[in-house]
């Protein structure tokens, strides 16, 4: 069965660092998505991505944040200039339409900004 | 953001129980999706829902989408242990963003 896959499963950066996470979505999936989970907390939207440019984003995506779809494959969020707030569980999800679409989850990338 | 409250928080069953946990918001949702987390994993979709009213059944879960479109119920029979985990709905109104609800941390005993 396809699914979402992201590397790696776990970063550590130091503070002020760029990190760039990476997913390969569902091959026939059109809608791209980036999430994170502070631990013990909820999911957090962080952005939509559709043909090849940002359809949504939260309060959270602000100027540090960035994604990016660089080949047929693979779809990246940049994250500059870390903090150490940014020390969550970040999830990508891909969709295969907006009107009834489902998401499917990653696995996710542990981020720990020391 | 959209607030969406799920209850209970928490809940301690003993295995054979029936579970009942619910997701109410003060927005109109068009989509509602229910999902599953196991620690250090990504949430696995478990029932999707589209239309007000809608009643779905996933094997021994059942989802209902309410009539107001401001909340959704789900329902776990006949619980087995492997059934612990936390369980998140997911809304969406008319534009491409999912808002998740708090959760509900469920722990079946055997």
């Amino acid at each position: 069965e396809p699914e979402v896959t992201q590397t790696p499963s776990h970063q550590v950066t130091q503070m002020g660092q760029e990190v760039i996470l990476r997913c390969v979505p569902i091959s026939n999936h059109l809608y791209f998505y980036w999430y994170r989970q502070i631990l013990g907390q909820k999911v957090e939207f962080l952005v939509s991505f559709y043909n090849n440019e940002i359809s949504e984003k939260s309060e959270i995506f602000d100027d540090q944040f960035s994604v990016e779809r660089p080949d047929g494959s693979n779809f990246t969020l940049k994250i500059r200039s870390t903090k150490l707030e940014d020390s969550a569980m970040y999830f990508c999800a891909s969709g295969s339409g907006q009107g009834v679409s489902e998401q499917y989850f990653g696995p996710g990338t542990r981020l720990t900004v020391t | 953001g959209q607030q969406l409250n799920q209850s209970p928080q928490s809940m301690f069953i003993q295995e054979g129980e029936d579970v009942s946990m619910n997701c109410t918001s003060s927005s109109i949702f068009n989509t509602w999706l229910w999902y599953k987390q196991d620690p250090g994993e990504g949430p696995v979709l478990l029932i999707a829902l589209y239309k007000a009213g809608e009643l779905t059944s996933n094997g021994r879960l059942t989802a209902q989408f309410g009539i107001t479109r401001k909340d959704s119920f789900l329902n776990i029979s006949a619980s087995i242990p492997s059934d612990v985990g936390i369980y998140f709905c997911a809304g969406r109104n008319t534009g491409n963003q999912f808002y998740f609800g708090t959760g509900t941390s469920l722990t079946v005993i055997p």
